[in-house]
């Protein structure tokens, strides 16, 4: 069965801290694995990594995927209270239509 | 441009009632997606529509789940009756094109549905 783990499942830093936030997945004929950051409402999409070692940026924020060992990481430098969020990783699989696959999710927590 | 919007954004029914949760995708987007989280649990997949017809709807949990997309625009999800363990958040999203390597699907804000 197709999913996703996520760890930390929470965290709490200090403003200007760096965080690393992890993401395993086991999915049938991987085709892409996707971040959002979800506030308080709708998750707001981050970024969508499809080959292995290509690092997407935007911003403090960057991604990184590794095919091999199945596993993602979301790198968050210098962080501000407003990255405070849930930080949501899942899976698309070709064998699953377009249904994504989500993990738990990490809640950060930045404080001032 | 506009993004997902669902309507209502919070509903609160007793067990047995129906509630009706609807869905406007961005315009243009022909695949629409329901997702539902219930308390502690990760976002799951209801289903997903290709204009009006149903792609896949293997996330459904029973029968007393209902989604409809008339005229391939807005959805509706309809529970009847609802029972306590409906409660949860539920999401829609939409996307342009599902098969694309890069296609993305942008979420909307959620209903969050409470069952007494």
């Amino acid at each position: 069965e197709d999913k996703v783990v996520q760890s930390p499942l929470s965290l709490v830093v200090h403003e200007g801290d760096t965080v690393t936030l992890n993401c395993s997945y086991e999915v049938t004929n991987f085709r892409s694995l996707l971040w959002y950051k979800q506030e308080k409402k709708a998750p707001t999409f981050l970024f969508m990594l499809t080959s292995s070692g290509i690092e997407k940026k935007s911003g403090r924020l960057s991604s990184i995927l590794d095919k091999k060992e199945l596993f993602s990481i979301l790198n968050i430098t210098a962080t501000q209270t407003g990255d405070s969020a849930i930080y949501l990783c899942a899976v698309l699989g070709y064998s699953s239509a377009s249904k994504i696959i989500f993990g738990s999710g990490t809640r950060l927590s930045i404080r001032p | 441009e506009a993004g997902v919007t669902q309507f209502p954004s919070h509903s609160v029914i007793e067990k047995g009632q129906t509630v009706t949760l609807r869905c406007d995708p961005i315009s243009g987007h022909d695949n629409l997606y329901w997702y539902r989280r219930v308390m502690g649990k990760e976002i799951k997949f209801l289903l997903h529509f290709v204009k009006e017809s149903k792609q896949d709807e293997s996330g459904m949990p029973n029968n007393r789940f209902l989604a409809e997309r008339t005229g391939g625009t807005y959805s509706t999800l309809k529970v009847q009756p609802a029972e306590l363990e409906d409660s949860g958040v539920y999401f829609c999203a939409s996307s342009q094109e599902a098969g694309a390597y890069t296609d993305t699907q942008y979420f909307g804000p959620g209903t969050r549905l409470t069952v007494l």
